[in-house]
């Protein structure tokens, strides 16, 4: 019963350098989202992809790359990682509207 | 522009309390507002509302939207310690491609 599955859980990046985040369901979902969560903020899309191939930004997306590489995985990438990219990382996926989004446990990224 | 602010952002009760968490929300085309729990990880979903006036009640918890005030509440009877968390408010606007727009979140404490 795994759900929502993110990898890495934690990493330690320099300015400059690159990653990308893998986010992976088995719900069948439809939609999944990446979303950041800095203290005092609550949680702010970055992307979201509505359907496989299709991609569309979120409310902070300078920065960041995603792709929809099949239906059940959604990955994000930090071309050239600058420290205002620290933070919490949640990948979540839902069947489409009105129904509850399930989250991945998180990847706790620093960027120094 | 969309926006959902939670209050009070903080809290600490005793067990045995009741509390109410505040949710208010100004957005286009609203959909449905979720209320999430928050421990460590992964945000967990407790309720989505969709009517204004139906009270989704499950144990302790329960809550209610008003979509004339455009506003939720939260309750929280009997309050235990594992209830520490923070409780985030959602709300899904627009299209239907279920993606949340996030309050602050509101950080509870219980103590014993």
């Amino acid at each position: 019963n795994a759900g929502v599955t993110q990898t890495p859980k934690f990493q330690v990046l320099k300015t400059g350098q690159s990653m990308t985040l893998q986010c992976a369901q088995d719900m069948n979902h439809n939609s999944m989202y990446w979303y950041r969560q800095d203290p005092g903020m609550g949680l702010r899309l970055i992307y979201y992809s509505a359907s496989e191939g299709t991609t569309d930004k979120g409310e902070v997306p300078n920065g960041y790359n995603v792709s929809r590489l099949n239906k059940r995985e959604f990955s994000l990438r930090l071309e050239s990682a600058a420290p205002s990219q620290t933070s919490v990382y949640f990948c979540a996926s839902s069947e489409r509207g009105n129904t509850e989004a399930f989250f991945g446990q998180g990847t706790r990224l620093t960027v120094v | 522009e969309d926006k959902v602010v939670q209050s009070p952002l903080s809290l600490v009760v005793h067990e045995g309390d009741t509390v109410t968490l505040n949710c208010s929300y100004e957005v286009t085309n609203f959909r449905s507002l979720l209320w999430y729990k928050q421990e460590k990880k992964a945000p967990t979903f407790l309720f989505m509302l969709t009517s204004s006036g139906i009270e989704k009640k499950s144990g302790r918890l329960s809550s209610i939207l008003d979509k004339k005030e455009l506003f939720s509440i939260l309750n929280i009877t009997a309050t235990q310690t594992g209830d520490s968390a923070v409780y985030l408010c959602a709300v899904e606007a627009a299209s239907n491609t279920g993606k949340l727009i996030f309050g602050q979140g509101t950080t509870l404490q219980v103590k014993p």
